[in-house]
Order: C-alpha cells, then sequence, then structure tokens
C-alpha cells in the first residue's frame, strides 16, 4: 500500500505571495491532518479534515486554511506569504476508526522556502 | 491549554547502551494518549510507541519502552541495546481522547556513537 504522498517536495517563494500544498493521504484513510514544523517550534498543528469537513484548527492565523476532497486527498494554502512561513510542512493521515485515536501516518513533507 | 515539554534538545548514547528521553506534558484532560514519534534525518516520522492514559501498564515494543508516570504527568521513553538506526529526531506528543489533534513537543535530537 503506497504511503502519504505529498507534493512538491520543494517550494521557493516570495514574500506576498500564496502557495498551495498537496496531500495524498494511505488509500481508505479519511482524515488528513496538517503540521507547520520549525528547528525552533517543533511540530506545530496546523488543522485536521475528516470526510471533508474541518474537525480541528490550530492556532495559526487566516492566512493559513485548507481543504479536503471526496477522495480524502487534501491541500493548504497560505496566502500572502511572509518570512517566518518558512518551514517543513507535513501531513499526516490516519483511519480514523472512532476509537479514540489512531497512529498518523506522515508524509516526507514539503520544504517551503520564503525569501 | 495542553503543553508537551521535551527539556533535552540532544542527547548521545554510546552504541549497545540503555538511554532514557524525557517527556512532560500538562493536561486537564482523564482521557488522552501519549505518543514517541521517531524522525530520521530527511525520512519520514514513524510512530515509535503508544500509551493510553488509562492503562497503568507501561507499554513495550521491541527494545523501545516508556515510563508512564500520571500522577506527575511524565512520559519518558527508554531505548534499549542502542543502534545506530536509531539516530533521529524523537518528537513526544500528547491527543485527548476524541479530538484528533495532537500536540507534539520540541524534540530530542538523539545521536549514538559506535
Amino acid at each position: 500500500k503506497a504511503g502519504v504522498t505529498q507534493t512538491p517536495r520543494y517550494l521557493i517563494k516570495t514574500r506576498g505571495q500564496q502557495v498551495t500544498l498537496s496531500c495524498s493521504p494511505i488509500s481508505g484513510h479519511r482524515s488528513v491532518s496538517w503540521y507547520q514544523q520549525t528547528p525552533g517550534q517543533g511540530l506545530q498543528f496546523l488543522f485536521e479534515y475528516f470526510s471533508e469537513t474541518q474537525r480541528n484548527k490550530g492556532n495559526f492565523p487566516g492566512r493559513f486554511s485548507g481543504r479536503q476532497f471526496s477522495n480524502s486527498r487534501s491541500e493548504m494554502n497560505v496566502s500572502t506569504l511572509e518570512l517566518g512561513d518558512s518551514a517543513l510542512y507535513l501531513c499526516a493521515s490516519s483511519v480514523t476508526l472512532g476509537l479514540g485515536s489512531d497512529e498518523q501516518y506522515f508524509g516526507p513533507g514539503t520544504r517551503l522556502t520564503v525569501t | 491549554a495542553q503543553t508537551v515539554t521535551q527539556s533535552q534538545p540532544e542527547m548521545s548514547v554510546q552504541e549497545a547502551e540503555t538511554v532514557t528521553l524525557s517527556c512532560t506534558y500538562d493536561t486537564s484532560e482523564s482521557d488522552y494518549y501519549l505518543f514517541w514519534y521517531k524522525q530520521p534525518p530527511s525520512r519520514q516520522m514513524i510512530l515509535v510507541i503508544r500509551q493510553e492514559a488509562y492503562k497503568q501498564q507501561n507499554a513495550t515494543e521491541n527494545r523501545f519502552s516508556v515510563n508512564f508516570q500520571k500522577a506527575a504527568k511524565s512520559f519518558s521513553l527508554k531505548i534499549s541495546d542502542s543502534q545506530l538506526g536509531d539516530a533521529a529526531m524523537y518528537f513526544c506528543a500528547y491527543q485527548t481522547s476524541g479530538t484528533y489533534k495532537y500536540i507534539f513537543g520540541t524534540g530530542t535530537r538523539l545521536k549514538v556513537l559506535a
């Protein structure tokens, strides 16, 4: 079974631009979560989607948004990029069996550099 | 709000020795889950071990075990017989049951010395 895939793997953008990152979960997984990873802050939760609905949201400004499609693929969008948005963006998927906890399977991440 | 703290930014261990990584957390919830994830250099993050808060027995996965102290809100990871392949960033994570929202610590970089 294929793992979580993220595209693109690397991205360089300029301040003020916007960017869209894509995540394809493991087949059969319905939950997709997004994280921002930086050396100083570790992993910070952005949001989580399940069946095309955002169930949870972290403490990020409205410039960060996401969506999930009917095939469970998810996209994350960042508008008006700032230098501080430079980070590794990780996507994780899980089955979500309703048992309270599911192992999250992580993708390789998209390395975003804002200049 | 829940928080997860890993106070050791970096640790070193000799091959075949044992090392313990520390993690403390803060929550007012009674039902939650704790995890240790491993992120090797330039590789994907993988789950190492999981602990349910309602279970008193410490979780064990081969050479990896945890010391879960619920009252102290402590969740340390012990790696026995350390191997070169154990070198990675280790993240402690917390999840309140039913929220599907994970809170991660800042990570501990483990170096394994040959």
